[in-house]
């Protein structure tokens, strides 16, 4: 079974600039997260979706920051503009069907603003 | 979701079993205790999870005691690929639930 897939890996842009990440869940998982992970802290959750539907967006800074779910399969996070404290990694993770089930992590989008 | 207090560091050397505790005093009745860990540059992993009972798989055991108001993972025999920040969450199993992380503990496996 192919795991959370993320790209890209790596990416540096200048503030003010837009940028976006890509997430493809493991198939047939129901339920999808983005995480903002800033260095030396914990995963922080910035949106759950259930298939195509927003489940909890309540730490997503909506000024700057969009996600979407098409077709309740792949998915997109986008930042616009960037600013510096954007800086971090981006973690995507699925589970099967709801936020009550094990969460599998994609190997993350290492963002750098400068 | 309750909070979860846990040591910011520890060591372990190869070989031997490291005990990892976690403080989860504000624990719901029906909140269960999950461990993942972060191995570096890579995302999160599941390591094991309960809600009352001691719990083992391949990777670890998952001790709980009877107030649940603390829980300990161990690894039976730590290797040097061990090396990772571990994560101890609670939560609801249900969609309700949400997985929020605190800052983990960094186990480093000595040689």
């Amino acid at each position: 079974e192919a795991g959370v897939a993320q790209s890209p890996r790596y990416k540096i842009i200048e503030k003010r600039q837009s940028v976006a990440f890509w997430c493809n869940p493991i198939s047939g998982h129901a339920t999808l997260y983005w995480y903002q992970q800033i260095l030396g802290q914990g995963p922080k959750l910035l949106i759950q979706f259930q298939n195509n539907g927003v489940v909890d967006d309540s730490q997503l800074p909506k000024d700057r920051f969009s996600a979407e779910r098409l077709k309740g399969v792949d998915s997109t996070l986008k930042i616009q503009p960037a600013k510096l404290e954007d800086s971090a990694v981006y973690l995507c993770a699925s589970s099967r069907r709801g936020a009550g089930e094990t969460q599998y992590f994609g190997p993350g989008t290492r963002l750098l603003v400068l | 979701d309750a909070k979860t207090t846990q040591p910011p560091s520890m060591d372990c050397a190869e070989g031997r079993a490291a005990n990892l505790p976690c403080n989860h005093s504000t624990i719901s009745g029906n909140e269960y205790v999950y461990w993942y860990r972060q191995i570096h540059s890579q995302g999160p992993q599941y390591i094991i999870h309960g809600l009352k009972n001691n719990e083992t798989n391949e990777m670890a055991s998952l001790i709980i005691t009877e107030d649940r108001k603390s829980s300990t993972l161990i690894l039976p025999h730590a290797t040097l690929r061990d090396t990772a920040v571990y994560y101890c969450i609670v939560r609801l199993n249900t969609n309700a639930g949400k997985s929020t992380f605190g800052d983990g503990t960094t186990l480093t496996v000595k040689p």
